[in-house]
């Protein structure tokens, strides 16, 4: 049981550039978040899903979209990064009878240059 | 939207210390939650409130829902250097299935 996995890590990119971080979990879960935490201002969430095939904004989404084409799935896409976009990206999920308990992901540092 | 107020920002405290913390909010909450992130890591949850009063223990770790439900409270009883770490009080962030985060207690613990 991996729980929930992120790829990358890390990465870096240059202002413009374009990349998609992709989150996958292995406890069935419907519910799957991500999230950016940046130094002083805690875990802001991005978007979010209740299942396959929707997606919904939350508190920081400008700049980002997402996809879960799989409920085991859920992609972070950036379609042109910038500065304000360097931070740690964290992926969770949840199963919908505890939707607050969520398992996170290990993160993946983005730099944009 | 949700404001979560957590105090202290950093603590730093000796190996077998007790360690107090807790989080207040602006509006009333049914629920409260505490996680733990190690450094280069995700928040892992510790504990789950969801009734007013309620007293939790998951083995040093204590929580305690407020009885006026805008507050909780995290205790660590003989604190071990593998407590160091960022705590973070969370909430339901105003609608179904979204959490609000603290900012998060810093703790070091000097061995």
């Amino acid at each position: 049981n991996a729980g929930v996995t992120q790829t990358p890590k890390f990465r870096v990119l240059k202002t413009g550039q374009s990349m998609t971080l992709l989150c996958a979990q292995d406890m069935n879960h419907e519910y799957m978040y991500w999230y950016r935490q940046d130094p002083g201002m805690g875990l802001r969430l991005i978007h979010y899903s209740v299942g396959e095939g929707t997606t919904a904004k939350g508190e920081v989404p400008d700049g980002y979209n997402v996809s879960r084409l799989k409920k085991q799935n859920f992609l972070l896409g950036l379609e042109s990064a910038a500065p304000s976009q360097t931070s740690v990206y964290f992926c969770a999920s949840s199963w919908s009878g505890t939707p607050y308990e969520q398992y996170f992901g290990p993160g993946t540092r983005l730099t944009v240059t | 939207g949700q404001q979560l107020n957590q105090s202290p920002q950093s603590m730093f405290i000796q190996e077998g210390e007790d360690v107090s913390m807790n989080c207040t909010s602006s509006s009333i909450f049914n629920t409260w939650l505490w996680y733990k992130q190690d450094p280069g890591e995700g928040p892992v949850l510790l504990i789950a409130l969801y009734k007013a009063g309620e007293l939790t223990s998951n083995g040093r770790l204590t929580a305690q829902f407020g009885i006026t439900r805008k507050d909780s409270f995290l205790n660590i009883s003989a604190s071990i250097p593998s407590d160091v770490g960022i705590y973070f009080c969370a909430g339901p962030g105003g609608s179904n299935y979204k959490l609000t985060f603290g900012k998060g207690t810093l703790l070091t613990v000097n061995p």
